[in-house]
């Protein structure tokens, strides 16, 4: 199994601040790469697709980057409603594997 | 446009069998796509189960192939996980989801963008 390793779990930041999420995947996996908020309650909602494309509806203050191994998430001036935990997920063969998860809170 | 909605027992005793659905509406199962099951232990992460093609084809995550079983129903137009011998660790939201796909230099990369609610499934006598 591939092992997606998020860091880091969890991460305090104020609106407007510029927040980075690393995801690193045990074995290359080009850029099949996803990257999912949750909400509490909620169901996971896709944000970043194919590690850099954006999901339609999706703000454009989420981006992604990475290639083979290692992946980011930034979102470049965190909004209210961006307070979640924000999951990645490798989609390079199975089984599908997540990682842990990073949860984004209040300062 | 596509729904997801799960359904089934939300309690399960040790050793039993959980038994879910998850009903396709908008749409048909027949159509080209594969139907995974993802579930979520309280106050952890997410964990994917297995998937079946409308053919019946599956894949399954070894850690529970000996007890998952994903079974597809074309006239019901919705499909079905069973996971026998449970415990206390099989108490999770279980969520049906489906995936899209985007194709670019030959390689297509695929990603859920269609997910049920969630159902909340306990393990206890």
């Amino acid at each position: 199994d591939i092992q997606m390793t998020q860091s880091p779990s969890s991460l305090s930041a104020s609106v407007g601040d510029r927040v980075t999420i690393t995801c690193r995947a045990s074995q290359s996996i080009s850029r099949h790469l996803n990257w999912y908020q949750q909400k509490p309650g909620k169901a996971p909602k896709v944000l970043i697709y194919a590690a850099a494309s954006l999901q339609s509806g999706v703000p454009p203050r989420f981006s992604g980057s990475g290639s083979g191994t290692d992946f980011t998430l930034t979102i470049s001036s965190l909004q209210p409603e961006d307070f979640a935990t924000y999951y990645c997920q490798q989609s390079y063969n199975t089984p599908r594997t997540f990682g842990g998860g990073t949860k984004v809170e209040i300062k | 446009q596509v729904q997801l909605q799960e359904s089934g027992p939300g309690l399960v005793k040790p050793s039993g069998t959980l038994s879910l659905t998850c009903a396709v509406s908008g749409g048909s199962i027949s159509s080209t796509n594969w139907w995974n099951w993802v579930r979520q232990p309280p106050g952890k992460g997410l964990e994917w189960i297995g998937e079946i093609y409308h053919s019946g084809s599956t894949n399954y995550n070894p850690s529970l192939k000996s007890r998952v079983t994903i079974s597809v129903d074309k006239s019901k137009n919705h499909f079905s996980l069973k996971l026998a011998s449970v415990t206390a660790a099989d108490t999770a939201v279980y969520y049906c989801a489906t995936p899209s796909h985007f194709c670019s230099g030959g390689n297509c990369y695929w990603y859920f963008d269609l997910w049920g609610r969630g159902t909340l499934v306990t393990v206890s006598s």
